[in-house]
């Protein structure tokens, strides 16, 4: 089964400073997806990633998928406390072909 | 359109007693798939039904249980509840069966004392 490493495991930042965050895997890639989860609240998809070499923005936030689809990163620009959660990976990796998740990085962003 | 709801929003039990939590896709979606989230081990996943079958099954013991009805809801039931079972459990439902996307509830918080 496929494992998702993601890094680092916390962030403290102050608003306005810039951060990437990192997931690496032990296989290839199917179809990398990003999500955020803000306290008391499910996962919400942020992007799909299936390109090796792709990159995705959305607004302050950059998605690089590496070119040997085995790695990815999420830049975040000028952060606001609003970007405070975890940031989770996740591919359709699982032995049953179901989706399986990274640790995720808990990101605070303080004003 | 509504989201996915999922029904109690936290519930606490004592070890041995069972639980059953709930979960309403989103209208039209057919597909409910239930997660667990820890601290330690993070998201992992547990089952996925489709059209009212369990397509999908994570490494969780027989204690861990679910079903879907014609409607689509979901339910699922933890048999003799052990302490290590306190988490966060999570459905999502997706529109078909396999690598579509996935729109999370807001989870069901379980202590187990």
């Amino acid at each position: 089964t496929q494992l998702l490493e993601q890094s680092p495991q916390f962030l403290s930042i102050q608003e306005g400073e810039n951060l990437t965050v990192y997931c690496n895997s032990s296989s290839v890639f199917s179809s990398l997806q990003w999500y955020r989860q803000e306290p008391g609240e499910g996962p919400v998809l942020l992007v799909t990633v299936v390109t090796g070499g792709e990159v995705k923005k959305l607004k302050r936030l950059t998605f690089q998928f590496g070119d040997a689809r085995k790695d990815s990163s999420l830049h975040i620009t000028a952060a606001q406390t609003g970007d405070t959660g975890l940031y989770l990976c996740a591919d359709y990796g699982g032995s049953q072909g179901n989706l399986i998740f990274g640790k995720g990085t808990k990101l605070s962003v303080k004003p | 359109k509504a989201g996915v709801t999922q029904t109690p929003r936290y519930l606490i039990k004592t070890r041995g007693q069972q639980v059953t939590l709930s979960c309403s896709p989103i209208s039209g979606h057919r597909s409910v798939s239930w997660y667990q989230q820890t601290p330690g081990q993070g998201l992992q996943f547990l089952f996925e039904y489709f059209s009212e079958t369990q397509r999908n099954k994570g490494n969780f013991p027989g204690r861990f249980s679910g079903r879907q009805f014609s409607n689509s809801r979901s339910e699922m039931n933890v048999s003799t509840l052990e302490l290590g079972d306190s988490a966060l459990y999570l459905c999502a439902s997706s529109r078909t069966l396999g690598s579509g996307t996935q729109y999370f509830g807001p989870g069901t918080r379980l202590t187990v004392l």
